[in-house]
């Protein structure tokens, strides 16, 4: 079974619908993570959380919330989604506090706005 | 403004070829490298990374290289095999940080 889970792994919505990204993870990690991919952006940080208590604003935050329900799940909403919220979504989980921690990534999750 | 650069989109190598993945990266006070490889419908998995204290590291077929002084890193792969066909991103990040600044990627094609 895979280490970090998303569901759904693909959604199309329309304009203004409320839509939740889910995660969980089954290494026992703290610090969890959303990033958005953008053909020819790459990776760009939504949300992170420390522990169910810390979440933190990344990079490209407005237009999205995140909800940290326990130490194994982190969801990511979007509130009434548009069109240019169209991504492949990722989740991550890292181990500790050290730079050298590997982040592992979940398989992501393909969102179409319309 | 884009701190971590990957300027080459795409890459197509013959197997048995070394494949060379450029990065340059801007911010000084990153001091920590990785490459990720991504397969198509797959999240990224980490490859091997570089800490800025060294200049080369080493794990089987894949060596980064770290030219602090120019701000550039490069991944080898010798030999390139077909398997090896992925999209390759580039991290950094600061001493103590908390996050991975990504370049755009590059997608590698070993032809057979």
């Amino acid at each position: 079974d895979a280490d970090v889970t998303q569901t759904p792994r693909n959604r199309i919505t329309k304009t203004g619908k409320r839509i939740m990204l889910e995660c969980s993870q089954t290494k026992g990690h703290d610090r969890m993570y959303w990033y958005r991919q953008d053909p020819g952006l790459g990776l760009r940080l939504i949300y992170y959380s420390f522990d169910v208590k810390d979440i933190n604003k990344g990079e490209i935050s407005d237009g999205y919330s995140v909800s940290r329900q326990a130490q194994a799940k982190f969801s990511l909403s979007l509130e009434s989604a548009i069109p240019n919220q169209t991504a492949l979504y990722f989740c991550a989980t890292r181990s500790g506090f050290e730079t050298s921690d590997t982040q592992y990534f979940g398989p992501g999750t393909r969102l179409t706005v319309l | 403004d884009q701190q971590v650069k990957q300027n080459s989109p795409s890459l197509s190598v013959q197997e048995g070829r070394i494949s060379i993945l450029n990065c340059d990266y801007t911010n000084s006070m990153f001091d920590y490298f990785l490459w990720y490889k991504k397969y198509p419908a797959e999240g990224p998995t980490f490859l091997i990374s570089i800490s800025s204290i060294k200049d080369k590291n080493e794990d089987g077929r894949f060596t980064v290289f770290l030219n602090k002084s120019a701000k550039h890193l490069s991944l080898h792969i010798v030999p390139s095999q077909p398997g090896d066909s992925a999209v390759y991103f580039c991290a950094a990040a600061g001493a103590g940080s908390y996050q991975l600044t990504f370049g755009k990627g590059t997608k590698l094609s070993v032809i057979p």
